[in-house]
């Protein structure tokens, strides 16, 4: 199994610039979730999805922040316009909805994005 | 206002000694707390996971430890190894498969050789 893909691994963009993250699940899993990693607030829930319908999206920081989920295999997160306070790693991940006890979620290797 | 505290940043241990990280959590709604491992360039990955119906869960040098009056659970690691160098992550949910996942801020532990 390729694991959760995410991409691009690195994005450097000037402040105002869109960008788009991107992300595909574990072929199989129906829940997936968007976080973004920062020195002062760790992991941080963005939005996330069951069978890609947007479940919760109270953790997305403003409405410059969107993400979707066409289908089962994809999901993008965008910021248009980006700052320089978006700069995070940002996660995907997926797990299986009712596969098991523990909700253990599967991360993608995350996106670096640095806004300038 | 965070549900799940891990108050050491940092920790360093020497090789071939024990490890142990702590967390809090205030929600007593938690049923399910995970600890996730994380290497510098990677996504978290999963290490071992505490039932609050148990208060304790081993798995080989991994053992997990929930005190669920006192809302605490630890992670030890015996004996630590250099490769157990990471950012680890303490984490809760509430009902099985329901309910996203809430992180603590995560603590890295330096085994020193």
């Amino acid at each position: 199994d390729a694991g959760v893909i995410q991409s691009p691994r690195h994005e450097v963009t000037e402040m105002g610039q869109e960008v788009t993250l991107r992300c595909k699940p574990i072929s199989g899993h129906n829940s997936l979730f968007w976080y973004r990693q920062t020195m002062m607030r760790g992991l941080e829930l963005l939005i996330y999805f069951n069978n890609n319908v947007p479940i919760d999206d109270s953790g997305m920081p403003e409405d410059r922040f969107s993400a979707k989920m066409p289908n089962a295999s994809f999901s993008t997160l965008k910021i248009q316009p980006s700052e320089p306070r978006d700069s995070a790693v940002y996660f995907c991940a997926s797990s299986l909805l009712g596969g098991g006890p523990y909700n253990e979620q599967f991360f993608g290797p995350g996106t670096r994005l640095t806004v300038l | 206002d965070q549900q799940v505290k891990q108050n050491s940043p940092s920790l360093s241990v020497q090789e071939g000694r024990i490890s142990i990280l702590n967390c809090d959590y205030t929600n007593s709604m938690f049923d399910y707390f995970l600890w996730y491992k994380k290497y510098p360039a990677e996504g978290p990955t999963f290490l071992i996971s505490i039932s609050s119906i148990k208060d304790k869960n081993e798995d080989g040098r991994f053992t997990v430890f929930l005190n669920k009056s006192a809302k605490h659970l630890s992670l030890h690691i015996v004996p630590s190894q250099p490769g157990d160098s990471a950012v680890y992550f303490c984490a809760a949910s509430g009902l099985s498969g329901n309910t996203p996942l809430v992180f603590g801020k995560g603590t890295r532990l330096s085994v020193i050789a």
